[in-house]
């Protein structure tokens, strides 16, 4: 059973619009969740995290947005650029674990 | 220095041979993780070692042997693999284990198993 799904398996923005990355969870006891970026032959590079204190974080053009109660997260990228083009994994901290979404696959073209 | 390292990048191995994948951090965490990654699936959680100590085995078949010599070096021993072991490895590192630590990964080293 996927405990974090990502439902968008691609998305296509155009260069300098907003791409809204969205991820569910289903164990209310995740309090801590992460977001990932990772290009083909790498590894996942750490983005952005937020704890469920809070509903929003920001870093530059990424922020992360937590709703507790629906137990859904996004991460929006404004502007987009072509170099964020890469498959994105939303996580979710549980003890020593992290549990990995599916990942959704950006593409932002010119 | 920010980043984990591992070698070789990519691996042929046959279902007889042994074989190890190296993972190496110095950024001073206790905590290193070994994830195993199919094509067009999230990374999977294999091991957690926390003070150089094994924390957490998620139910790995034996043939998968685990190593951490000492803060900064993870190794995994591979043994008697079948080829739908074959995948992405991928090693990563946080401060800490346990809830509030990034971990940062490496690149993987890509497995085939003939």
């Amino acid at each position: 059973d996927q405990q974090v799904k990502q439902n968008s398996p691609s998305l296509s923005v155009q260069e300098g619009r907003i791409s809204i990355l969205n991820c569910d969870y289903t164990n209310s006891m995740f309090d801590y969740f992460l977001w990932y970026k990772k290009y083909p032959a790498e590894g996942p590079t750490f983005l952005i995290s937020i704890s469920s204190i809070k509903d929003k974080n920001e870093d530059g053009r990424f922020t992360v947005f937590l709703n507790k109660s629906a137990k859904h997260l996004s991460l929006h990228i404004v502007p987009s650029q072509p170099g964020d083009s890469a498959v994105y994994f939303c996580a979710a901290s549980d003890t020593d674990k992290l549990i990995f979404g599916t990942g959704t696959r950006l593409q932002v073209f010119p | 220095d920010t980043e984990v390292t591992q070698t070789p990048k990519h691996l042929v191995m046959g279902m007889t041979n042994k074989k190890s994948l190296k993972c190496e951090q110095h950024m001073g965490h206790r905590a290193m993780y070994w994830y195993k990654q199919k094509a067009k699936k999230p990374p999977e959680l294999m091991f957690v070692y926390s003070y150089e100590k094994l924390s957490i085995n998620e139910s790995v078949p034996s043939r998968f042997s685990p190593e951490c010599p000492n803060s900064s070096l993870l190794n995994l021993h591979l043994h008697a693999l079948q080829p739908e072991d074959s995948a992405l490895y991928l090693c990563a590192s946080s401060q800490l284990a346990g809830p509030y630590n990034e971990q940062f990964f490496g690149p993987g080293t890509r497995l085939t198993v003939l």
